[in-house]
């Protein structure tokens, strides 16, 4: 069973620029989640899709946003790119059993 | 609101030591929790959760947790450390099992192994 696949797995961005990052959940997962990892606030939640619904919104500006397909897959997308955006973004595939993990993007903005 | 509090942001232990990585949440309503490692450059990999089941839970690598709802306590422990545990760990709690609730993290505690 393949697990959750995150693409890329690096990028370096110009700040001012644009970022999709994409996520495909484990096979019948239909619950995805988004977290943003940095050295000075930690593991932090941004939002949560089930279904190409979003349920659950962190508290991050409007630039940070998302969107889930109809084949489960995610992405999130971050407008005006800014230093303090550089961080390694998580996503999560989720069903009744607990929430699985991807390998992460580590965003770099320069 | 729920939260975590991982006690001691680095650990270090000797190789064959007793592992015991603090953990104490707060939430409103029963809680499930987790434990997940991080490796240099990877993403979360879950090494046991409670889910009400049962208040002992054992995890994988030898890792186990007990949930103490007195001392809203859930400390992660291994009886005997290995080198492949140099890792960081992280507490969480959320409020279902079911994906539709967020993740609260804690700060992380960093594992040293001391050969």
């Amino acid at each position: 069973k393949a697990g959750v696949t995150q693409t890329p797995r690096y990028l370096i961005k110009t700040r001012g620029q644009q970022v999709t990052l994409s996520c495909s959940p484990i096979s019948g997962h239909r619950s995805v989640s988004w977290y943003q990892q940095t050295p000075g606030q930690g593991l932090q939640f941004l939002f949560e899709y089930f279904s190409e619904t979003q349920r659950n919104k962190g508290n991050f500006p409007g630039r940070f946003s998302g969107r889930q397909f109809s084949n489960s897959r995610s992405e999130m997308n971050v407008s005006t790119l800014e230093l303090g955006d550089s961080a390694l973004y998580l996503c999560a595939s989720s069903s009744d059993s607990g929430y699985t993990f991807g390998s992460g993007t580590r965003l770099t903005v320069v | 609101a729920q939260s975590v509090t991982q006690l001691g942001s680095h650990v270090s232990v000797s190789e064959g030591a007793l592992v015991l990585l603090r953990c104490n949440y707060s939430s409103s309503v029963p809680p499930y929790l987790f434990w997940y490692v991080q490796y240099p450059n990877q993403g979360l990999q879950l090494l046991l959760k409670y889910t009400s089941a049962a208040t002992l839970v054992k995890g994988i690598n030898g890792f186990e947790a007990e949930f103490k709802k007195s001392e809203t306590s859930f400390h992660l422990t291994k009886p005997s450390a290995h080198m492949s545990d140099a890792a960081e760990y992280f507490c969480a709690v959320t409020r279902s099992n079911f994906g539709n609730e967020k993740l609260t993290f804690g700060t992380g505690t960093r594992l040293t192994i001391i050969p």
